[in-house]
């Protein structure tokens, strides 16, 4: 059982161009969250998904930022014009409704670099 | 200051002797959570504590949890130079998202 898969794990990207951060849960996982982290700083929450919609997004930043989990695929966080404050590690994590506590299981990160 | 703050920042021991990370938040939760986080990795799930929970084992971490202060520990037993790592508690309220504190960076010497 392959747990939360996220690509890329490093992405570098030149200030005005797009980021799309890709998240794969893990399997029978219908629940979704990104996280950022800056650096030497613990992870905030930006927002939770489940198939199709958007449940939680008070951690957005209400420009540039969006995020989806289709029906099928992968759930994407997209980032438009990224800036230099961009460049974090964006964590996803995923968690199932039968799972006790709903405990979220973490994937690698993608470690977003703006030059 | 913010929700789940660890304390130490930092911690460096010897391997063998104890390690002792304390956590402190401000909301009433359901549960809270610790994790840890090799340098340049992801998150490593290691114990959670529901909040009529009041202390938890699993191996050689203990964790324990006082909602009246607001507050949790962990310790790890005996700790190995594999402990070396940034640990981070994490509260869950009413929804669904995790509220992190800072982190304590542990370094065990051999």
């Amino acid at each position: 059982n392959a747990g939360v898969m996220q690509n890329p794990r490093h992405l570098v990207r030149r200030r005005g161009q797009e980021a799309r951060l890709r998240c794969s849960p893990m399997k029978g996982h219908s629940h979704v969250y990104w996280y950022r982290q800056l650096p030497e700083e613990g992870l905030k929450f930006m927002v939770y998904l489940q198939k199709e919609n958007i449940i939680d997004e008070s951690g957005m930043p209400k420009e540039r930022f969006s995020a989806e989990f289709p029906k099928e695929g992968p759930s994407i966080l997209r980032i438009q014009q990224v800036v230099r404050g961009d460049s974090a590690a964006y964590f996803c994590a995923s968690s199932s409704a039968l799972t006790p506590d709903y405990e979220q299981y973490f994937g690698p990160g993608t470690r977003l670099t703006v030059t | 200051s913010q929700q789940g703050e660890e304390d130490p920042q930092a911690l460096s021991i010897q391997e063998g002797e104890n390690a002792t990370m304390n956590c402190s938040y401000k909301t009433s939760i359901n549960n809270l959570q610790w994790y840890r986080q090799n340098s340049g990795r992801g998150l490593v799930h290691l114990i959670l504590i529901r909040s009529n929970e009041r202390e938890k084992h699993s191996g050689r971490l203990r964790v324990t949890l006082d909602t009246s202060k607001k507050s949790s520990s962990l310790l790890i037993t005996a700790s190995r130079a594999a402990d070396t790592a940034s640990y981070f508690c994490a509260t869950a309220g009413g929804g669904n998202k995790l509220t992190f504190g800072t982190g304590t960076q542990l370094k065990v010497e051999l």
